[in-house]
């Protein structure tokens, strides 16, 4: 089965720096895809970026990129310019492509990330 | 714009009672997951549809079951509420194919007395 570990349970980064959050998995597949979601203090679940195992090039979505380490199995998130809107907990999702659980997320545990003024 | 919700946002029960969780997305899309989300443990899968009069169990599928009878909708009930179910629920769905990402419905906090 797929795992997804955060190491990171907490962390913080101060408005305008920049910060990284880890991301590892265990998957035996060659290809699939992993995701960043945002929850913040609303509950609601936003997909912040994806990235699909067969690509080598990195997702960037505008402040937001990752650094996929397909061999290291590694996925992790980088946010530039932090916003005070980024307070939220981060969750780091896998997915695989084909099989029975093909649309089915995996998540980590998360990793809350607190901005400060 | 089309959207998911759930209902009702909040609510309180007592153990043992039948309680049913509603879900509904305008996407039409094929897949519809529930997760529930505890401190510690993110978010697991408990059951999801691939399409109507399709349901499958998810990781943490004991004491709940759902039922997919149109595109829309994917109720979740729990046949006999019990504390541990004392949760965030989630609803998502999906379209089929490729990276289709899952959109999140805004949660239901159960309390289980």
């Amino acid at each position: 089965a797929q795992t997804v570990t955060q190491s990171q349970p907490e962390m913080s980064v101060q408005e305008a720096e920049t910060v990284t959050l880890s991301c590892t998995y265990d998957t035996s597949e060659s290809d699939y895809y992993l995701f960043w979601y945002k929850q913040p203090p609303s509950r609601q679940m936003i997909l912040v970026i994806r990235q699909e195992a067969y690509k080598q090039q990195n997702a960037t979505e505008n402040r937001f990129s990752v650094n996929f380490q397909k061999a290291a199995k590694s996925f992790s998130l980088k946010i530039s310019d932090s916003q005070l809107g980024d307070a939220a907990m981060y969750f780091c999702a896998y997915r695989a492509v084909s099989g029975a659980g093909s649309y089915q997320l995996t998540f980590g545990k998360g990793t809350k990330l607190s901005v400060i003024p | 714009d089309a959207e998911i919700t759930q209902s009702p946002r909040h609510k309180i029960t007592e153990t043992g009672r039948q309680v049913t969780l509603a879900c509904h997305q305008t996407w039409n899309h094929n897949n519809m997951f529930w997760y529930r989300q505890d401190l510690g443990h993110g978010l697991r899968l408990i059951h999801y549809s691939y399409g109507v009069h399709d349901t499958n169990k998810g990781e943490v599928s004991d004491g709940y079951s759902v039922s997919r009878s149109n595109t829309e909708d994917l109720p979740l009930t729990l046949e006999s509420a019990a504390s541990s179910q004392t949760s965030v629920y989630f609803c998502a769905s999906s379209s089929s194919g490729g990276a289709e990402t899952q959109y999140f419905g805004p949660g239901t906090r159960l309390l289980v007395l």
